[in-house]
């Protein structure tokens, strides 16, 4: 079975700033999917950024940008220029890229502050 | 943009009572899934389902049944609660498919925090 790991319960970061939050993941397959899902206060599960596997270039979505490391299995995170709306319970998730896949398998997440 | 909406938003429930949370989903997915959420975890999948009449069990979906006789609706029943079914219920869509890289993000709603006293 697939599993994901984030092993950093929790960031700080001040703002303006740039963190890295961390994430490793366990895999047989080569074709899947890799996701960084935002959850405020208010619960909603936001998308942040998506990483398809057989894409060498990391995704990038305005200050967040992604570094995929398939040979290690890593997907770490990083917020450029971080500003308090990005306080929030971060999620590393991942699902197969077969058609038809069903289930995301989420890590336990990392909560962010930023300092102001 | 309705996108999916879970009701009720709270809800507490005594030991054996049973309820249905509701999801829609306005965006014609194939695919919809509902997760449970406990404290300080990641969510984990109860049911998913690929079409209109067909279901099928995710990780952890003992104690809790589904049915889909619609695109848009997917309700999740609990027919006898137990405290251990105290948790944040999240419903989402998507669409998904016949290839590989074809299943597109899913869409969540806000979410249901259920408690059983």
């Amino acid at each position: 079975a697939q599993t994901v790991t984030q092993s950093q319960p929790e960031m700080s970061v001040q703002e303006a700033e740039t963190v890295t939050l961390s994430c490793t993941y366990d895999t047989s397959e080569s074709d899947y999917y890799l996701f960084w899902y935002k959850q405020p206060p208010s619960r909603q599960m936001i998308l942040v950024i998506r990483q398809e596997a057989y894409k060498q270039q990391n995704a990038t979505e305005n200050r967040f940008s992604v570094n995929f490391q398939k040979a290690a299995k890593s997907f770490s995170l990083k917020i450029s220029d971080s500003q308090l709306g990005d306080a929030a319970m971060y999620f590393c998730a991942y699902r197969s890229a077969s058609a038809g896949a069903n289930n995301l398998f989420f890590g336990t997440g990392t909560r962010l502050t930023v300092i102001p | 943009n309705a996108g999916v909406t879970q009701t009720p938003k709270f809800r507490i429930l005594k030991i054996g009572q049973s309820m249905t949370l509701q999801c829609a989903q306005d965006m014609n997915h194939n695919y919809m899934y509902w997760y449970r959420q406990d404290p300080g975890m990641g969510l984990k999948l109860i049911y998913y389902s690929v079409g209109a009449g067909i279901t099928d069990k995710g990780e952890v979906p003992n104690g809790y049944n589904v049915s889909r006789s619609t695109t848009e609706d997917f309700p999740l029943r609990l027919e006898l609660a137990a405290p251990s079914q105290t948790s944040v219920y999240f419903c989402a869509s998507s669409y998904s498919g016949r290839s590989t890289y074809s299943n597109q993000p899913q869409h969540f709603g806000d979410g249901t925090r259920l408690s059983i006293l």
